[in-house]
């Protein structure tokens, strides 16, 4: 949907390492943006972007950060990763203020 | 402090029965609202939006109908089909710029019965 890729799909890592997460669009939206989803929450927004350098925190960034250096693409990083940051992860984008957002197929973390 | 509710977690209706999905919102300063549909192991898919100026808008099996007086917003689906089973979130924002954030709900579990 609107060529949204993340990568990896599934990871499973340790308590303490460093996670980096890809999402990368083909077009040439303006915005993007990183959720959580997990089990009784719906999808709760991480992080945000509206242009190349250019981000902004969502209501559950502790934990987290992020990169812009291309409008293609957004990096989310889990510094030190634990396990409450076991979650599927989604990536969208959009490409102006009033567009409805398109997702990826998501990435499924599992810190042990 | 969830600003958009979901109520219903989950929903079973018969094929070809009417399908209503619930919403309620607190905060008065959204709108613009959208429903998304999530099949297992994929991202949400953008289904229906509704801007605060209409209280209806349509696309094919589907309505959407808001009520802002009451910050309610409602999906319609009819008739309902079997691939129609999925996990419906609400989301909501303010219009322009400012407002490039979406508020979700928690999702609706949408079941259709053969």
């Amino acid at each position: 949907d609107a060529g949204i890729t993340q990568s990896p799909r599934h990871k499973v890592t340790e308590t303490g390492t460093p996670v980096t997460l890809r999402c990368h669009q083909t077009e040439n939206h303006r915005y993007m943006y990183w959720y959580r989803q997990d089990p009784g929450h719906g999808l709760r927004l991480i992080h945000y972007s509206y242009g190349v350098k250019d981000t902004d925190k969502g209501e559950v960034s502790d934990g987290y950060s992020v990169s812009r250096s291309k409008t293609e693409d957004f990096l989310l990083t889990l510094e030190s990763a634990t396990s409450s940051q076991t979650s599927v992860y989604f990536c969208a984008s959009k490409g102006s203020i009033n567009q409805p957002q398109h997702f990826g197929d998501g990435t499924r973390l599992s810190i042990l | 402090d969830q600003q958009v509710k979901q109520n219903s977690p989950s929903l079973s209706v018969q094929e070809g029965r009417i399908s209503i999905l619930n919403c309620d919102y607190t905060n008065s300063m959204f709108d613009y609202f959208l429903w998304y549909k999530k099949y297992p192991a994929e991202g949400p898919t953008f289904l229906i939006s509704i801007s605060s100026i209409k209280d209806k808008n349509e696309d094919g099996r589907f309505t959407v109908f808001l009520n802002k007086s009451a910050k309610h917003l409602s999906l319609h689906i009819v008739p309902s089909q079997p691939g129609d089973s999925a996990v419906y979130f609400c989301a909501a924002s303010g219009l322009g710029f400012g407002n490039e954030k979406l508020t979700f709900g928690t999702g609706t579990r949408l079941t259709i019965i053969p």
